[in-house]
């Protein structure tokens, strides 16, 4: 059974689309993430909850939404798709902020 | 603006050689460090989670250390193997609220040579 599952694996669309991103995990744990890796490979952080709450929001675009429906979903809705969001983006989740991270395998979004 | 670096950022070895290399973060607003091994093709997967100003963690032959006070990790591979090749990545963390930070490095790429 995977522990972080993300669906889809890969999403190509039109810019000015609306799109979802789906994550799982099946770890009980508390923390969850999104994660975007910019061309650079860098991996930065867009946003983190616990136990559905909101506790981390970095400064990305409102067109970016997650939304928690219990603490083993985390699904990113991204409204307006622009060409600057082509990226891969990771889901993860934790026990809490201080434990280790378990990733997801990413979600290739690519913008025509 | 916080920063992490790490260097170098990218390593070749060769098979059987020892090698370390550096994170580099904030000394102030330290909550805990990760290090992460990212295979290609592959998602990041947890080495060690440091916390503690003079830890040191070791799994088989990789081993870390950290100083919190003058804001500086160090990774050690001993006896490099071809399975250790991956990018090594360092996740400074600053807190757990709502104003807590996760800032990644860009990853020190290592190849080990056969």
């Amino acid at each position: 059974d995977t522990a972080v599952s993300q669906t889809p694996k890969y999403l190509v669309t039109q810019m000015g689309n609306d799109k979802s991103i789906k994550c799982e995990q099946n770890l009980g744990h508390d923390t969850m993430y999104w994660y975007k890796q910019d061309s650079k490979k860098f991996l930065k952080i867009m946003f983190s909850y616990n136990n559905k709450e909101l506790i981390i929001n970095e400064t990305v675009p409102n067109r970016f939404s997650p939304k928690s429906p219990d603490k083993a979903h985390l699904n990113l809705h991204i409204n307006s798709l622009e060409l600057g969001d082509s990226a891969v983006y990771f889901c993860a989740s934790s026990r809490s902020g201080d434990q280790p991270q378990h990733f997801g395998d990413g979600t290739r979004l690519s913008i025509l | 603006i916080l920063n992490v670096e790490q260097s170098p950022q990218s390593l070749h070895v060769q098979e059987g050689d020892s090698t370390n290399f550096t994170c580099s973060f904030p000394s102030s607003n330290f909550y805990a460090l990760h290090w992460y091994r990212w295979e290609t093709a592959k998602s990041p997967e947890a080495l060690f989670v440091m916390t503690l100003n003079g830890d040191e963690k070791k799994k088989g032959r990789i081993s870390a250390t950290l100083n919190t006070k003058e804001g500086y990790s160090y990774l050690y591979i001993k006896g490099s193997q071809p399975e250790d090749s991956a990018t090594y990545l360092c996740a400074f963390i600053t807190g757990y609220s709502s104003a807590s930070k996760i800032i990644f490095g860009s990853g020190t790429r290592l190849s080990i040579r056969p």
